[in-house]
């Protein structure tokens, strides 16, 4: 499995910016990706998805985008709220396979009232 | 139930007992899938099920560990002579399509710890 530090890096934002957690991916032939959102003691929760044909995607409040020389991808949240404050991991997927997911290190999001 | 439901929600075990982890997918899901998360660290893949048949167990750590979904919903994972390198937390996930392209919904996990 994926290497993994014991300690998630933190972003700290104030209540109304806006906040940018990065992602590197490892597989160069990942041809989908996915944001989760964990809150503690929950599973994660899926809060947008990017193919690899694509190189940016909207939601309400939140962007990825992709940037596949790099095997770098974003997620940026308009107007942080406190409710945001979680574990955001990215997550990449081989569709050709069984579609398992490989989870990227975790950043632990803080917003600052 | 409306989401997929995982049983017990903390489960406390001696070293070298045996344990079974229960998951409800949301009913009528066709893919359920197996994560292990250890303490400040992503869900790590162990194995994946389409309906009954289990297609990949690449991820499962060692022959004590053993996963089935017999009549293609309900599913347990068994961990025998239990170690304390197994203490994570134990995600199961569902998705109705065979694809899981829109990503699928994970339960809120058995937290084992082995003393």
């Amino acid at each position: 499995g994926e290497s993994v530090g014991l300690h998630l890096p933190t972003l700290s934002v104030q209540e109304g910016d806006n906040s940018i957690i990065n992602c590197a991916y490892s597989n160069s032939a990942s041809d989908y990706f996915i944001w989760y959102k964990q809150e503690s003691g929950k599973g994660p929760q899926f809060i947008i998805d990017i193919r690899s044909n694509m190189d940016k995607r909207q939601g309400q409040r939140v962007t990825v985008l992709l940037n596949k020389t790099v095997k770098h991808l974003s997620l940026q949240i308009a107007a942080t709220q406190p409710g945001d404050s979680a574990v955001y991991f990215c997550a990449e997927i081989l569709t050709s396979g069984t579609y398992k997911y490989i989870f990227g290190t975790g950043t632990r999001l803080k917003v600052l009232a | 139930g409306a989401g997929v439901s995982q049983s017990p929600r903390y489960k406390v075990a001696k070293r070298g007992q045996d344990v079974a982890l229960r998951c409800d997918p949301i009913s009528g899901h066709v893919s359920l899938f197996w994560y292990q998360q250890a303490l400040g660290q992503g869900p790590e893949f162990l194995t994946y099920f389409q309906n009954e048949a289990q297609l990949d167990k690449s991820g499962l750590p060692s022959d004590r560990f053993f996963a089935e979904r017999p009549e293609g919903s309900v599913s347990t994972l068994k961990i025998q002579r239990t170690q304390q390198e197994d203490s994570a937390v134990y995600l199961c996930a569902s998705s109705r399509k065979i694809d899981s392209l829109y990503g699928y919904t994970f339960g809120s996990g058995t937290r084992l710890t082995v003393v």
